[in-house]
């Protein structure tokens, strides 16, 4: 039962560099969600997916790019990194119906310097 | 949109009660409670669809007040297992399903 696995747990890029996020679930959930933490920010909404095909922007989607590779896979893209981008990424996913909770990854944690 | 939570921290001594509120603004369709611990993912705790609801099991208990857009976590007889920070997360009526999350609450149990 490994639920939602994200890789890389550790990242450390230069500034201008790019890198994609890899997220997969193996619960058959419908939508999945990009978030990243920063200290004393909570949890604040990059990019989401409802359903296999379709994504959609959350609150702070600029320099950021999703794929929905299928229903499994939800990749998250930085073309030319920033120190702004350091921070703790987490994919979650859900079922998408009324009721459900978000399960989350282990996060990876990027630092960009 | 961001909910607002309160208190920031709390510190508590094994076997006392914590509650933890979550307000907000706009009008909701349904309120989240996760927990985090250090260094972890955040994990699901429970969902509050309805006004006037209350859901929880054991200890852990919530409220959800529809009419004044608020919901309420209730720990009782907190155990040194409870320690980490609570979020709530909100989803706004006549949006898309998605959840915004307040800044959270530190809670640290002491033996």
């Amino acid at each position: 039962n490994a639920g939602v696995t994200q890789t890389p747990k550790f990242q450390v890029l230069k500034t201008g560099q790019s890198m994609t996020l890899q997220c997969a679930q193996d619960m058959n959930h419908n939508s999945m969600y990009w978030y990243r933490q920063d200290p004393g920010m909570g949890l604040r909404l990059i990019y989401y997916s409802a359903s296999e095909g379709t994504t959609d922007k959350g609150e702070v989607p600029n320099g950021y790019n999703v794929s929905r590779l299928n229903k499994r896979e939800f990749s998250l893209r930085l073309e030319s990194a920033a120190p702004s981008q350091t921070s703790v990424y987490f994919c979650a996913s859900s079922e998408g119906k009324v009721g459900g909770g978000y399960t989350f990854g282990s996060g990876t944690r990027l630092t960009v310097v | 949109q961001q909910p607002v939570q309160s208190p920031q921290a709390v510190i508590l001594r094994e076997g006392e009660d914590a509650v933890i509120n979550c307000s907000s603004s706009k009008a909701l369709y349904s309120v989240h409670w996760y927990r985090q611990k250090h260094g972890e993912a955040p994990v699901f705790l429970m969902i509050l669809l309805k006004g006037g609801e209350q859901k929880g099991h054991e200890k852990i208990s919530a409220s959800f007040n529809e009419k004044k857009q608020q919901s309420s976590l209730y720990l009782t007889a907190s155990q040194l297992s409870y320690s980490g920070t609570y979020f709530c997360g909100t989803e706004i009526k006549g949006s898309a399903r998605q959840l915004t999350f307040g800044s959270g609450t530190q809670l640290t149990v002491l033996p």
